[in-house]
């Protein structure tokens, strides 16, 4: 299975700073179409996931342009800028290039 | 509005099964796959497996082979997951999500199992 290392565990930030969330792959995520299917979500306390990014750089609709995904290959970054109380949680990095899909283990993004 | 309903929190008997559902609504069931997560208490996310209900096909996790059957029924717009042979490692909330890069998830069921 491919593993997603996902760092940092934990990213203490103020608000209106800025955060990066680094997920790597231990193979490429480059299907053979040439997608690559690396996804970003956001699970706030007490509720489910919810799709922040697609296939690397791809804004879900509804989510504010504070949040961009950047990468390829083996590398992926979400970048998240002038954080909000709303964006507090635990985001999660997910590949579905090769079977079976995989997540990474979570970052929390918490107040400093 | 795309809105996936699962069925309630479940307490079950070690050794026995449990059926949950997730019903569709607000989309067309058939045009989408349907995949199943795990998580854990205080732990990440684990992809359990894919239906697609059009041609009822289903993918496993090996983790989850013999452990996970998933199923649809067209007719109602509903995916359900059974698991079997429960033992207190399968305690935890257990999501659909509509597999187009994971857009729509449930609201999670959870899994208690204790005699």
């Amino acid at each position: 299975d491919v593993v997603m290392t996902q760092t940092p565990v934990s990213l203490p930030v103020s608000l209106g700073g800025q955060a990066s969330i680094s997920c790597r792959s231990s193979q490429s995520l480059v299907h053979s179409n040439g997608n690559t299917y690396l996804h970003w979500y956001l699970q706030k306390p007490g509720q489910s996931p919810q799709l922040l990014i697609y296939r690397v750089s791809n804004r879900f609709s509804g989510v504010p342009d504070r949040f961009s995904g950047s990468g390829s290959g083996t590398d992926f970054t979400l970048k998240i800028s002038r954080v909000e109380p709303e964006d507090l949680g635990d985001y999660y990095c997910l590949q579905s290039t090769h079977f079976p899909n995989t997540f990474g283990a979570g970052t929390k993004l918490e107040l400093k | 509005e795309v809105k996936l309903q699962q069925s309630g929190d479940e307490l079950v008997r070690p050794g026995a099964s449990v059926k949950i559902s997730c019903k569709a609504s607000g989309y067309t069931f058939t045009n989408y796959a349907m995949y199943w997560v795990k998580q854990s208490p205080g732990q990440g996310l684990e992809w359990i497996g894919t239906i697609i209900p059009l041609i009822d096909t289903t993918s496993y996790n090996q983790k989850f082979k013999g452990k996970a059957t998933l199923t649809a029924d067209k007719s109602s717009n509903t995916a359900y997951m059974e698991l079997s042979r429960l033992t207190s490692e399968d305690s935890a909330v257990y999501y659909c999500a509509r597999h187009s890069y994971g857009d729509y998830w449930g609201q999670g069921v959870m899994v208690t199992v204790s005699s």
